[in-house]
């Protein structure tokens, strides 16, 4: 089973600020990869797909870069609405998924 | 816009079954998609269940396989979980997702959601 592991656990950061996420994958996943942004009392919302493609409707400020195990989601610019925390996720051998344990973005 | 709405009980009585459906509107159960389960305890973070496509194939996370069944009703456009032999560490809220591809490349992801139903195992 592929493991995910986000890092930090919590970002505290001010509206304004450059907001950087990582996730790592115990092994290859080529740039099969998802970011999720999920407040509370919501479902996740799918953000970012095959780790740099922004799903409809998902402001520019959001943006994916990585392949193999290294990934990053970055919000050049975080609102007030972006203060939520941030899963990774993949689909392993297209049989199994997982998702990384998350990022709380707070502010500051 | 495609809709999913979870509905089942609340309560489930240790050792019992869980039993959610999955309703699906604005979209065809029977399209190139596949259909899962995602739950999420309380205060944690997001396990998938499993999944199923239209045809009736489906794949289980392994730590959850002995007691899941996932299964489709194509007539009412909805599919289901059965979860047996619960116990506490299976409350959690429960949500179906639709997960989609963007061709050519091979993966899929989570488009839509319901917006959950929490289920609480306790006697």
């Amino acid at each position: 089973e592929i493991v995910l592991t986000q890092s930090p656990a919590t970002l505290s950061l001010s509206p304004g600020e450059r907001a950087t996420l990582s996730c790592r994958a115990s092994q290859s996943v080529s740039s099969y990869l998802a970011w999720y942004q999920q407040k509370p009392g919501q479902a996740p919302r799918l953000l970012i797909y095959d780790a740099s493609n922004r799903a409809t409707g998902i402001p520019a400020r959001f943006s994916g870069s990585g392949s193999g195990t290294d990934f990053t989601l970055t919000i050049s610019s975080l609102e007030p609405e972006d203060f939520a925390v941030y899963y990774c996720q993949q689909r392993s051998n297209w049989l199994t998924w997982t998702f990384g344990q998350g990022t709380k973005v707070e502010i500051k | 816009q495609v809709q999913l709405q979870e509905s089942g009980p609340g309560l489930v009585k240790p050792s019992g079954t869980l039993s959610l459906t999955c309703a699906v509107s604005g979209g065809s159960i029977s399209s190139s998609n596949w259909w899962s389960w995602v739950r999420q305890p309380p205060g944690k973070g997001l396990e998938w269940i499993g999944e199923i496509y239209h045809s009736g194939s489906t794949n289980y996370n392994p730590s959850l396989k002995s007691r899941v069944t996932i299964s489709v009703d194509k007539s009412k456009n909805q599919f289901s979980l059965k979860l047996s032999s619960v116990t506490a560490a299976d409350t959690a809220v429960y949500y179906c997702a639709r997960a989609f591809r963007a061709p050519p490349a091979p993966a899929y992801y989570f488009d839509y959601w319901g917006q959950g139903t929490l289920v609480t195992v306790s006697s």
